[in-house]
This record gives structure tokens, sequence and C-alpha cells, in this order.
């Protein structure tokens, strides 16, 4: 069985700054993708970044960024810059040959002015 | 591109009455289509999922069920509704298969069971 665990309930970031959400997994397969997804206020579901497994150098999306760790089953995301507009609650997910997405219970993210 | 649409946006229902959620998908075929669930609070747990026209897959067995009528449409029901049923309910959709397959999410529709 696969598992996303995400530690941090709450977090907060001044606005400008750079903030780091920590998630990490556990799952017995050698080739997967992980995903951070983004749920603002109205509560759409949104894509911010993925990764896959066999891939050693980590995404990145504009002003977002992963540090994933594959030994570690680590799988961070960092927002630089921080705006209002990045105030959401922050999940990060695991699909492997299982086609459900496995979701932490996610990060609410408050970027304060 | 491709646009996922769910209706209704937000809907209170009495406890035993039916339910009927439509999720539509344009600018692609044969995608494949998800129904989840997200309690207050909480991750999104995973109810019914569907490679084409009539096939689905349950992955939590309960009072609700899913159908595809069409290419891309979605539709989850229930017969009568338990108070347990409110909750958040999300479409999504993919293309393609394997561990590459990116879901995309509509906006969602609020269920109140009272």
């Amino acid at each position: 069985a696969q598992t996303v665990t995400q530690s941090q309930p709450e977090m907060s970031v001044q606005e400008a700054e750079t903030v780091t959400l920590s998630c990490t997994y556990d799952t017995s397969e050698n080739n997967y993708y992980l995903f951070w997804y983004k749920q603002p206020p109205s509560r759409q579901m949104i894509l911010v970044i993925r990764q896959e497994a066999y891939k050693q150098q980590n995404a990145t999306e504009n002003r977002f960024s992963v540090n994933f760790q594959k030994a570690a089953k680590s799988f961070s995301l960092k927002i630089s810059d921080s705006q209002l507009g990045d105030t959401a609650m922050y999940f990060c997910a695991l699909r492997g040959s299982a086609r459900q997405l496995t979701f932490g219970s996610g990060t609410q993210l408050t970027v304060l002015p | 591109s491709q646009t996922i649409h769910q209706w209704p946006a937000t809907l209170v229902q009495p406890v035993g009455s039916p339910l009927s959620l439509e999720c539509t998908v344009e600018g692609t075929s044969n995608p494949n289509l998800y129904w989840y669930r997200q309690a207050a609070g909480r991750g999104l747990q995973l109810l019914f999922y569907s490679v084409g026209i009539g096939q689905i897959s349950s992955e939590v067995p309960q009072n609700l069920s899913a159908s595809r009528p069409q290419d891309r449409q979605f539709i989850l029901s229930s017969k009568k509704l338990l108070l347990s049923d409110s909750g958040f309910y999300l479409c999504a959709w993919s293309a393609g298969w394997g561990r590459s397959e990116t879901q995309y999410f509509g906006p969602g529709t609020r269920l109140l069971v009272l």
C-alpha cells in the first residue's frame, strides 16, 4: 500500500519570502510519479508541479520547485517570492502502478502581507 | 484546450433523497474520468473511475454509484442519501495510461445532506 504524509498542517510566510512544504511517502515501487496540487479557497484542485521518480533532476515551474530525495522518500515543495495568491491548501500526491492518486492530508499555507 | 465542468456547484438535500451530480469534459476524446470525495479538512478519497463508456470501477463500497453514458460525461448518483455523504465532490479527467498520467480537476460540487 502507498502512503503520503504531510506533517505540517499549517504554515505561514511573509509575502516575497520563500517557504518549503514537506512531504514524505512510502511505496514499494521503483517507478512512480509525485505531484503537488494546490486548493485555493475556491476549492478547485490545481496542479502545481510533477516529478517522475526516475528523473534525478528536480522539477521546476516558475516560482515553484521541488527537492526530490528518492532514497529518503521525500518530496518537498519550495515556493519562492511568495505571493498573496499562493494562499491555499497544498496536497502532495503519489501515483504508482495503481490507477488512483494517493493524497496526503494537506498543508494550509497562508501568505501574509 | 480541455475544460471540465461540474454541476451543480452547491446542493442541499434531505436524508433519503436521491442524488445526481454531473461532470463533463470538453476538448478531449476518450478521457479517463474520476470521482473523488473530500471531507472537511481532509484529503481526497477516490470513489470511482472510468476508462471508457459504460466501464466503471468502484474503489470504495458505499451507497453511491457512477455511470458514464457518453464519452465525456460522468455521473455520480445515489438512490438514498445519508448524512455521511456530505462533502465536496471533485471530478477529474486524464489522458493516456500509466504512471505519468496527470489528473486535472473540475471546480467541484459542495453537497450538504440534512
